[in-house]
């Protein structure tokens, strides 16, 4: 298996704008989480799936922020507008019952 | 609500040594416990994991951590590293609602020197 695939691996883009960062979990996983990481704050849950059901999002720092599982295999993390205080390093992860989570290699995020 | 704490933000040593990386964590419900490694400019690798059973857990490449309920503690050890095994490393918890959802220390850098 590719293990958990993210897209893109960097994005730069202006105050303002909207950005969708894009995940693909491993084949079977049925848990999908949204990950942040900042110098400031260490590694955030923002939000978790479970069989594509949102079932957490008290991380969400604000209403710009958005993420959906439409099916098994494909989530996004919306944010719009983005400010730059949103730059960071958003991960994306999987898991099946114990398994632990499984990581991509992330986003990297810079908002100008 | 689970919290964890890594006492050391960076851990020097030299190659061959011993190290423990410290967590301590504290929960008010059962807790599954986890260390990751994230080399830079990637993502984190899942290390090992205590969710039951004997409180030693060993990883592949000689890490082990030990579950100490009465301490409340997860340090991470291994007798003897190497140069590759420079990383930061992260401990974490899970309140069990689900293994993925997990709060996570601070991180502490391992530098191991030739």
């Amino acid at each position: 298996d590719a293990g958990v695939i993210q897209s893109p691996r960097h994005e730069v883009t202006e105050m303002g704008q909207e950005v969708t960062l894009r995940c693909k979990p491993i084949s079977g996983h049925n848990s999908l989480f949204w990950y942040r990481q900042t110098m400031m704050r260490g590694l955030e849950l923002l939000i978790y799936f479970n069989n594509n059901v949102p079932i957490d999002d008290s991380g969400m720092p604000e209403d710009r922020f958005s993420a959906k599982m439409p099916n098994a295999s494909f989530s996004t993390l919306k944010i719009q507008p983005s400010e730059p205080r949103d730059s960071a390093v958003y991960f994306c992860a999987s898991s099946l019952g114990d398994s632990g989570a499984f990581f991509g290699q992330g986003t990297r995020l810079t908002v100008v | 609500a689970q919290s964890v704490t890594q006492l050391d933000s960076q851990v020097p040593v030299f190659e061959e040594a011993p190290v423990e990386l410290r967590c301590n964590y504290s929960s008010s419900v059962s807790v599954y416990l986890f260390w990751y490694v994230q080399y830079p400019n990637q993502g984190l690798q899942l290390l090992l994991k205590y969710l039951s059973g004997s409180t030693l857990v060993k990883s592949i490449n000689g890490f082990e951590a030990e579950f100490n309920k009465s301490q409340t503690s997860f340090h991470l050890r291994k007798p003897s590293v190497h140069i590759s095994d420079t990383a930061e490393y992260f401990c974490a918890v899970s309140g069990g609602t689900s293994y993925g959802k997990l709060t996570f220390g601070q991180g502490t850098i391992l530098t191991v020197h030739p």
